[in-house]
């Protein structure tokens, strides 16, 4: 059973507007939450992240929203580029943010269109 | 270089052959991981070492996996009797310790025919 869960295998999104990435998860004793970008023929590169103690976390044109009673959080980039074409993973750790074993969505393919 | 090297980043096994996967580690990081990633899944967790020390491998699929890291830097993933089951990219991953990100290499995609 799947305990980090990306429920949109793809996303397809004009560039300039929003693009909005969704995770699931089922295991409450998750308190760290991450999301990596990947290129094809590359590894994943972290991209943000939010312990379980917040509700938001902002870096420039990405921002991650937590809701622990949904478990759910959600990955905004605003405004959306043509680069940020990529696979997006969101992942999860029950290790209070030493990462450990992160346990992986099978990620979101966003593609941005000029 | 600066970031994690993995090599070869191909390989392309017969059933049955011994293979062995390599990851040289940024270096100072202590941490690092092993995972596996099957066509279009998400990345899965293989194992784990703090230095030299292995401190979980509950991830390995089987004990044909074995993996090594001897001097606390550079590690080996070998995989012994390979199967058509274990076709997929192994990632490796340091991180210095604490709180801190992952760094991802680009994998070596092994397929087994």
């Amino acid at each position: 059973d799947q305990q980090v869960k990306q429920n949109s295998p793809s996303l397809s999104v004009q560039e300039g507007r929003i693009s909005i990435l969704n995770c699931d998860y089922t295991n409450s004793m998750f308190d760290y939450f991450l999301w990596y970008k990947k290129y094809p023929a590359e590894g994943p590169t972290f991209l943000i992240s939010i312990s379980s103690i917040k509700d938001k976390n902002e870096d420039g044109r990405f921002t991650v929203f937590l809701n622990k009673s949904a478990k759910h959080l959600s990955l905004h980039i605003v405004p959306s580029q043509p680069g940020d074409s990529a696979v997006y993973f969101c992942a999860a750790s029950d290790y209070g943010g030493s990462q450990g074993n992160l346990i992986f969505g099978k990620g979101t393919k966003l593609s941005v269109k000029p | 270089g600066a970031g994690v090297s993995q090599s070869p980043r191909y390989k392309v096994a017969k059933r049955g052959q011994d293979v062995a996967l390599r990851c040289d580690p940024i270096s100072g990081h202590v941490s690092l991981f092993w995972y596996q990633q099957a066509l279009g899944q998400g990345p899965e967790f293989l194992t784990y070492f703090q230095n030299e020390a292995q401190l979980d491998k509950s991830g390995l699929p089987s004990d044909r996996f074995f993996a090594e890291r001897p001097e606390g830097s550079v590690s080996t993933l070998k995989i012994q009797r390979t199967q058509k089951e274990d076709s997929a990219v192994y990632l490796c991953a340091t991180s210095t310790r604490g709180n801190s990100p992952l760094h991802f290499g680009n994998g070596t995609r092994l397929t087994v025919t």
